[in-house]
Protein backbone atom coordinates (compact mmCIF):
# COMPACT_ATOMS: atom_id res chain seq x y z
CA UNK A 1 0.00 0.00 0.00
CA UNK A 2 1.47 2.92 -1.03
CA UNK A 3 -1.28 5.76 0.24
CA UNK A 4 -2.10 7.01 -3.18
CA UNK A 5 -5.56 6.49 -4.40
CA UNK A 6 -6.80 7.44 -7.89
CA UNK A 7 -10.27 7.60 -9.31
CA UNK A 8 -12.02 6.50 -11.51
CA UNK A 9 -10.27 3.34 -12.07
CA UNK A 10 -11.59 3.06 -15.77
CA UNK A 11 -13.08 5.67 -17.83
CA UNK A 12 -14.36 5.48 -21.59
CA UNK A 13 -14.96 8.72 -22.92
CA UNK A 14 -15.40 9.97 -26.99
CA UNK A 15 -12.87 11.83 -28.82
CA UNK A 16 -13.55 16.04 -28.39
CA UNK A 17 -14.56 15.14 -24.71
CA UNK A 18 -13.27 16.43 -21.46
CA UNK A 19 -11.97 14.61 -18.36
CA UNK A 20 -10.67 14.93 -14.84
CA UNK A 21 -8.73 12.42 -13.42
CA UNK A 22 -7.99 12.70 -9.46
CA UNK A 23 -5.59 11.69 -7.47
CA UNK A 24 -5.23 11.33 -3.60
CA UNK A 25 -1.83 10.94 -1.91
CA UNK A 26 -0.50 10.68 1.92
CA UNK A 27 -0.07 13.43 3.79
CA UNK A 28 3.55 15.51 3.36
CA UNK A 29 3.56 14.14 0.40
CA UNK A 30 4.25 18.22 -1.02
CA UNK A 31 4.69 17.09 -4.92
CA UNK A 32 2.52 15.45 -7.52
CA UNK A 33 3.27 13.99 -10.69
CA UNK A 34 1.50 12.61 -12.94
CA UNK A 35 2.39 10.42 -16.12
CA UNK A 36 0.80 8.42 -18.75
CA UNK A 37 1.84 4.93 -20.27
CA UNK A 38 0.81 3.84 -23.76
CA UNK A 39 0.26 0.57 -23.55
CA UNK A 40 3.68 -1.60 -24.11
CA UNK A 41 5.46 1.41 -22.83
CA UNK A 42 7.12 2.99 -20.04
CA UNK A 43 5.77 6.23 -18.05
CA UNK A 44 6.03 9.59 -20.17
CA UNK A 45 6.43 12.79 -17.37
CA UNK A 46 3.35 14.98 -17.94
CA UNK A 47 3.92 17.64 -15.49
CA UNK A 48 5.30 17.92 -11.53
CA UNK A 49 2.98 20.25 -9.13
CA UNK A 50 5.21 21.32 -5.98
CA UNK A 51 3.18 23.05 -3.19
CA UNK A 52 0.40 23.92 -5.22
CA UNK A 53 2.45 25.37 -8.33
CA UNK A 54 3.70 23.53 -11.35
CA UNK A 55 7.07 22.31 -10.97
CA UNK A 56 8.12 21.09 -14.41
CA UNK A 57 6.85 19.80 -17.61
CA UNK A 58 6.81 17.13 -19.87
CA UNK A 59 6.41 16.96 -23.61
CA UNK A 60 2.93 17.44 -23.31
CA UNK A 61 0.42 19.65 -25.20
CA UNK A 62 -1.48 22.58 -23.39
CA UNK A 63 -4.40 20.72 -23.58
CA UNK A 64 -3.25 18.55 -20.58
CA UNK A 65 -3.57 20.99 -17.51
CA UNK A 66 -3.35 20.44 -13.42
CA UNK A 67 -4.09 21.54 -10.12
CA UNK A 68 -2.71 20.34 -6.80
CA UNK A 69 -4.43 21.30 -3.77
CA UNK A 70 -3.79 21.79 -0.01
CA UNK A 71 -5.08 18.53 0.95
CA UNK A 72 -2.61 16.67 -0.94
CA UNK A 73 -4.99 15.58 -3.87
CA UNK A 74 -4.48 16.89 -7.15
CA UNK A 75 -6.35 16.69 -10.76
CA UNK A 76 -5.33 15.71 -13.99
CA UNK A 77 -7.61 17.69 -16.93
CA UNK A 78 -7.60 16.77 -20.52
CA UNK A 79 -9.59 18.49 -23.19
CA UNK A 80 -10.26 17.81 -26.78
CA UNK A 81 -9.58 13.96 -25.63
CA UNK A 82 -7.91 12.50 -28.89
CA UNK A 83 -7.48 8.53 -29.61
CA UNK A 84 -3.73 8.56 -28.67
CA UNK A 85 -4.88 10.11 -24.91
CA UNK A 86 -5.76 6.38 -24.57
CA UNK A 87 -3.63 5.45 -21.80
CA UNK A 88 -2.92 4.40 -18.36
CA UNK A 89 -2.32 7.45 -15.83
CA UNK A 90 -0.49 7.29 -12.73
CA UNK A 91 0.26 9.71 -10.22
CA UNK A 92 2.58 9.58 -7.82
CA UNK A 93 3.69 11.63 -4.55
CA UNK A 94 6.89 12.45 -2.66
CA UNK A 95 7.78 14.22 -0.13
CA UNK A 96 10.76 16.39 0.66
CA UNK A 97 12.84 19.28 -0.36
CA UNK A 98 12.50 20.90 -4.33
CA UNK A 99 16.08 19.18 -4.81
CA UNK A 100 15.76 15.46 -3.52
CA UNK A 101 15.22 11.99 -4.44
CA UNK A 102 12.75 10.65 -2.26
CA UNK A 103 11.01 8.00 -3.16
CA UNK A 104 7.78 8.60 -5.78
CA UNK A 105 4.80 6.65 -4.31
CA UNK A 106 2.52 5.69 -6.69
CA UNK A 107 -1.06 5.35 -6.98
CA UNK A 108 -3.01 2.25 -8.99
CA UNK A 109 -3.76 4.70 -12.02
CA UNK A 110 -6.69 5.10 -14.41
CA UNK A 111 -6.68 3.67 -17.08
CA UNK A 112 -8.56 5.79 -20.35
CA UNK A 113 -9.83 4.53 -22.83
CA UNK A 114 -11.33 7.21 -25.82
CA UNK A 115 -13.37 5.97 -28.43
CA UNK B 1 18.63 15.23 -22.38
CA UNK B 2 17.58 12.58 -20.15
CA UNK B 3 17.93 8.72 -21.61
CA UNK B 4 17.29 5.64 -19.93
CA UNK B 5 17.87 2.36 -22.21
CA UNK B 6 16.37 -1.23 -21.56
CA UNK B 7 17.57 -3.84 -23.90
CA UNK B 8 15.82 -6.47 -23.07
CA UNK B 9 12.09 -6.82 -23.57
CA UNK B 10 11.54 -9.96 -22.09
CA UNK B 11 13.56 -12.15 -19.71
CA UNK B 12 12.99 -16.06 -18.71
CA UNK B 13 14.14 -17.00 -15.15
CA UNK B 14 13.89 -20.38 -13.36
CA UNK B 15 12.81 -20.42 -10.12
CA UNK B 16 15.40 -20.20 -6.99
CA UNK B 17 17.72 -19.02 -9.62
CA UNK B 18 18.86 -15.16 -10.25
CA UNK B 19 18.96 -12.92 -12.91
CA UNK B 20 20.41 -9.62 -14.17
CA UNK B 21 18.29 -6.99 -15.60
CA UNK B 22 19.82 -4.52 -17.47
CA UNK B 23 19.81 -0.64 -17.50
CA UNK B 24 21.66 2.09 -19.47
CA UNK B 25 21.59 5.44 -19.09
CA UNK B 26 22.41 8.79 -20.54
CA UNK B 27 22.71 12.50 -19.06
CA UNK B 28 24.73 15.25 -18.39
CA UNK B 29 23.17 16.14 -15.08
CA UNK B 30 26.33 15.63 -12.46
CA UNK B 31 23.70 14.63 -9.77
CA UNK B 32 20.82 12.29 -10.17
CA UNK B 33 19.12 9.24 -8.55
CA UNK B 34 18.65 5.66 -10.39
CA UNK B 35 15.25 4.02 -9.41
CA UNK B 36 14.09 0.09 -10.49
CA UNK B 37 10.21 -0.46 -10.32
CA UNK B 38 7.97 -3.50 -10.52
CA UNK B 39 4.80 -3.12 -12.37
CA UNK B 40 2.34 -6.24 -12.29
CA UNK B 41 -0.24 -6.76 -14.30
CA UNK B 42 -2.60 -4.88 -12.18
CA UNK B 43 -0.69 -1.50 -12.89
CA UNK B 44 0.47 -0.26 -10.04
CA UNK B 45 4.10 0.94 -10.03
CA UNK B 46 5.79 -0.93 -6.85
CA UNK B 47 9.52 0.87 -6.00
CA UNK B 48 12.09 -1.84 -5.87
CA UNK B 49 15.60 -0.21 -4.90
CA UNK B 50 17.20 3.70 -5.05
CA UNK B 51 21.04 4.49 -6.07
CA UNK B 52 22.12 7.49 -5.98
CA UNK B 53 24.97 8.85 -8.65
CA UNK B 54 27.19 9.78 -5.53
CA UNK B 55 26.98 6.71 -3.30
CA UNK B 56 29.78 5.24 -3.44
CA UNK B 57 28.28 1.35 -2.30
CA UNK B 58 25.75 -0.41 -4.77
CA UNK B 59 22.14 -0.66 -3.30
CA UNK B 60 20.54 -3.78 -1.64
CA UNK B 61 16.83 -4.14 -0.61
CA UNK B 62 16.50 -7.93 0.46
CA UNK B 63 16.46 -9.71 -2.42
CA UNK B 64 17.01 -6.78 -5.12
CA UNK B 65 20.31 -5.69 -5.57
CA UNK B 66 21.60 -2.62 -8.00
CA UNK B 67 25.18 -2.67 -9.64
CA UNK B 68 25.85 0.59 -10.18
CA UNK B 69 28.73 1.27 -12.98
CA UNK B 70 28.82 5.07 -12.93
CA UNK B 71 31.44 5.25 -15.81
CA UNK B 72 29.46 2.83 -18.07
CA UNK B 73 26.44 4.54 -17.17
CA UNK B 74 24.91 1.51 -16.13
CA UNK B 75 22.26 0.17 -13.55
CA UNK B 76 21.36 -3.04 -13.93
CA UNK B 77 19.32 -4.55 -11.47
CA UNK B 78 20.02 -8.41 -9.96
CA UNK B 79 16.76 -10.16 -8.29
CA UNK B 80 18.51 -13.36 -6.50
CA UNK B 81 16.64 -16.83 -5.84
CA UNK B 82 13.62 -15.87 -7.89
CA UNK B 83 9.97 -16.48 -6.98
CA UNK B 84 6.69 -17.09 -9.15
CA UNK B 85 5.39 -13.51 -7.72
CA UNK B 86 8.84 -12.00 -8.87
CA UNK B 87 7.04 -12.33 -12.89
CA UNK B 88 5.84 -8.06 -13.95
CA UNK B 89 7.32 -5.70 -15.75
CA UNK B 90 10.59 -4.19 -14.21
CA UNK B 91 11.45 -0.64 -15.17
CA UNK B 92 14.88 1.60 -14.70
CA UNK B 93 14.45 5.20 -13.88
CA UNK B 94 16.19 8.24 -13.49
CA UNK B 95 15.61 11.56 -12.16
CA UNK B 96 17.35 14.89 -12.33
CA UNK B 97 17.31 17.39 -9.93
CA UNK B 98 13.79 18.05 -10.84
CA UNK B 99 12.90 14.81 -8.83
CA UNK B 100 10.69 13.88 -12.37
CA UNK B 101 11.17 10.35 -13.58
CA UNK B 102 12.28 9.18 -16.91
CA UNK B 103 11.70 5.83 -17.13
CA UNK B 104 12.77 2.81 -19.83
CA UNK B 105 10.65 0.85 -21.84
CA UNK B 106 10.70 -2.10 -19.57
CA UNK B 107 11.54 -5.43 -19.06
CA UNK B 108 8.84 -7.87 -18.97
CA UNK B 109 10.23 -10.69 -16.43
CA UNK B 110 8.94 -14.55 -16.49
CA UNK B 111 9.63 -16.64 -13.54
CA UNK B 112 9.45 -20.47 -14.41
CA UNK B 113 8.69 -23.20 -11.97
Amino acid sequence: ETGVTQSPTHLIKTRGQQVTLRCSSQSGHNTVSWYQQALGQGPQFIFQYYREEENGRGNFPPRFSGLQFPNYSSELNVNALELDDSALYLCAGTSGSRSSYNEQFFGPGTRLTVL
Amino acid sequence: AQKITQTQPGMFVQEKEAVTLDCTYDTSDPSYGLFWYKQPSSGEMIFLIYQGSYDQQNATEGRYSLNFQKARKSANLVISASQLGDSAMYFCAMSPLTRHLFFGTGTRLTVIP
